[in-house]
């Protein structure tokens, strides 16, 4: 069957450091992979698309790296603050409609 | 970037009743928009694809009868939940994409929501 995981529901980590969230799918073939900021009882807000062929994208203090060979992609906040606190959600885009949304990973950067 | 707006952001409603949430697209026009649900703790999980001037198309297990979707224009489409139910209480998001983006990947603007409470 098909799955998007993200590595845990919650991740709390101190304001400076660098945190990692992980997206992992099994039984799909993305051709690109998309992570959002979802905050509580908002719309997800578009952070960061990587293409198939892509290893990795950056952003400002955002990075996304995706490895297809393993089925994972990876999504890095450097030096973080407490207004990064938010849930992100990872997107699988198969097709020109097909975005799977995985359950997202709630990050809480503590000062 | 391109903005999504839903109204209302909050409804609360007896059973039975039918509820409509308006989509717009505010500073482009959109061709497709998304309807998309989500449930407390979980994923957003893709109901329908609304297009401009023909009929919605809606994913397995999502009854068309009872999730209209009317696309009228290139900047609004609406989604009325008919015969509302408890179990009909959700989050309800919009999305749109841009054609102006380039056609990369497929980057969709998404609403602030609609919380639905069914009493």
């Amino acid at each position: 069957s098909q799955k998007i995981e993200q590595n845990s529901e919650a991740l709390n980590i101190q304001e400076g450091k660098t945190a990692t969230l992980t997206c992992n799918y099994t039984n799909y073939s993305p051709a690109y992979l998309q992570w959002y900021r979802q905050d509580p009882g908002r719309g997800p807000v578009f952070l960061l698309l990587i293409r198939e062929n892509e290893k990795e994208k950056r952003k400002e203090r955002l990075k996304v790296t995706f490895d297809t060979t393993l089925k994972q992609s990876l999504f890095h906040i450097t030096a973080s603050q407490p207004a990064d606190s938010a849930t992100y959600l990872c997107a699988l885009q198969t097709g020109a409609n097909n975005l799977f949304f995985g359950t997202g990973t709630r990050l809480t950067v503590i000062p | 970037g391109a903005v999504v707006s839903q109204h209302p952001s909050r409804v609360i409603c007896k059973s039975g009743t039918s509820v409509k949430i308006e989509c717009r697209s505010l500073d482009f026009q959109a061709t497709t928009m998304f309807w998309y649900r989500q449930f407390p703790k979980q994923s957003l999980m893709l109901m329908a694809t609304s297009n401009e001037g023909s009929k919605a198309t809606y994913e397995q297990g999502v009854e068309k009868d009872k999730f209209l979707i009317n696309h009228a224009s290139l900047t609004l489409s609406t989604l009325t939940v008919t015969s509302a139910h408890p179990e009909d209480s959700s989050f309800y998001i919009c999305s749109a994409r841009d054609p102006a983006s380039g056609g990369v990947g497929d980057t969709q603007y998404f609403g602030p929501g609609t919380r639905l409470t069914v009493l």
